[in-house]
């Protein structure tokens, strides 16, 4: 079954810093999603991209954050500096369309991001 | 802004009985709803969802509930088994990209 891919799964990095997390989606989707999950907390959405550009971001999206399609694959979000409250599993997703009927996200199995 | 709410953090239930879980939103253009379910260390996996039009859809042991009225979906699981033990979140869309998540109940079936 078509997987969507993370890595690394778990990353530690000191505040201040960059950081950059990689999905690999499956290949004839079109619509790409991070979300996170604070520990304890809910699942948010953080940013949708579709046809090259983002297409939907929270307020939690600010200028610290960016993605990009490099290439046909990958798919990454990055955080160029990092704080303490980045802490979370990070969460890739993604769908051959838009929602629904009987469509769900394929999500991955996740990036537990620490900020120490 | 919590527009998906789930407000029991976890069930018990002993093996070959229902188990129902239970959201709330807030938002009444919300017009598709999802559940998924989560093991530890793993991302969400699509479970069942249920558009707007519909009261009731169901997949095997798995059934969700809608009502539109009292803004409440619910998912029932018969029988219940030790391998459905995980954490299950219900998640609610306006047809757009975006879908808010509630917190998440963590089941426990009991052998």
């Amino acid at each position: 079954e078509p997987e969507v891919t993370q890595t690394p799964s778990h990353q530690v990095t000191q505040m201040g810093q960059e950081v950059i997390l990689r999905c690999v989606p499956i290949s004839n989707h079109l619509y790409f999603y991070w979300y996170r999950q604070i520990l304890g907390q809910k699942v948010e959405f953080l940013v949708s991209f579709y046809n090259n550009e983002i297409s939907e971001k929270s307020e939690i999206f600010d200028d610290q954050f960016s993605v990009e399609r490099p290439d046909g694959s990958n798919f990454t979000l990055k955080i160029r500096s990092t704080k303490l409250e980045d802490s979370a599993m990070y969460f890739c997703a993604s769908t051959a369309r838009r929602t629904g009927a009987n469509y769900g996200y394929t999500f991955g199995s996740g990036t537990r991001l620490t900020v120490v | 802004d919590q527009q998906v709410k789930q407000n029991s953090p976890s069930l018990s239930v002993q093996e070959g009985r229902i188990s129902i879980l239970n959201c709330d939103y807030t938002n009444s253009m919300f017009d598709y709803f999802l559940w998924y379910k989560k093991y530890p260390a793993e991302g969400p996996t699509f479970l069942i969802s249920i558009s707007s039009i519909k009261d009731k859809n169901e997949d095997g042991r798995f059934t969700v509930f809608l009502n539109k009225s009292a803004k409440h979906l619910s998912l029932h699981i018969v029988p219940s088994q030790p391998g459905d033990s995980a954490v299950y979140f219900c998640a609610a869309a306006n047809t757009g990209n975006q879908f808010y998540f509630g917190t998440g109940t963590s089941l426990t079936v009991i052998p």
